[in-house]
């Protein structure tokens, strides 16, 4: 298994533009999630779905749009790049999302975005 | 904002010697998660308590829970330059706005000199 995999490694944007960060599972895993870090910042979610066709925003939504339609793909869409989107980008997943539950999560290996 | 708050911010050992590091958390948890992350890779979960354990072993890891004082420690036992990284907490908060999300500590830069 490949686990959580992440595309692209690297992309440099200029303020203005769109692109779409690909994550992809192939556990079959139900919980997928997105965050952000930003030094001494730790992470902070983005956005994130507990199954295809359910998504939710987390912390920092604003400027991000996800869609869910398959249990595998969860891809994060930066409407208009701004300077303040540059960061690195983590994708998770988690079996299933359940209230009590352990919900350890597993992490890609993440997208460094600079926009310039 | 960032529930967990973690201390040291850095910390420099010697190979052979103990690590431990400190989280704190300001709501009710159902559980709390350590985890590694590797310079330039993505975090590996290392360990979890759940809020009605106190205390928690897996190899050279041992992690404490004190709800009372809303606070988590990590010890990494002999440590080695491999231990090299940056150690995050993560809460499980419990209340139905926190379903669905962990919330990660800003997370402890562990330094290993052989």
């Amino acid at each position: 298994n490949a686990g959580v995999t992440q595309t692209p490694k690297f992309q440099v944007l200029k303020t203005g533009q769109s692109m779409t960060l690909q994550c992809a599972q192939d556990m079959n895993h139900e919980y997928m999630s997105w965050y952000r870090q930003d030094p001494g910042m730790g992470l902070r979610l983005i956005h994130y779905s507990v199954g295809a066709g359910i998504t939710d925003q987390g912390e920092v939504p604003n400027g991000y749009n996800v869609s869910r339609s398959t249990t595998e793909d969860f891809p994060l869409r930066l409407l208009s790049a701004a300077p303040s989107q540059t960061s690195v980008y983590f994708c998770a997943s988690s079996r299933q999302w359940m209230p009590g539950a352990k919900n350890i999560q597993y992490f890609g290996a993440g997208t460094r975005l600079s926009v310039l | 904002s960032q529930q967990g708050e973690e201390d040291p911010q850095a910390l420099s050992i010697q190979e052979g010697e103990n690590a431990t590091m400190n989280c704190s958390y300001k709501t009710s948890i159902n559980n709390l998660q350590w985890y590694r992350q590797n310079s330039g890779r993505g975090l590996v979960h290392l360990i979890l308590i759940r809020s009605n354990e106190r205390e928690k072993h897996s190899g050279r890891l041992r992690v404490t829970l004190d709800t009372s004082k809303k606070s988590s420690s990590l010890l990494i036992t002999a440590s080695r330059a491999a231990d090299t990284a940056s150690y995050f907490c993560a809460t499980d908060n419990a209340g139905g706005t926190s379903y669905g999300k962990l919330t990660f500590g800003q997370g402890t830069i562990l330094t290993v000199h052989p």
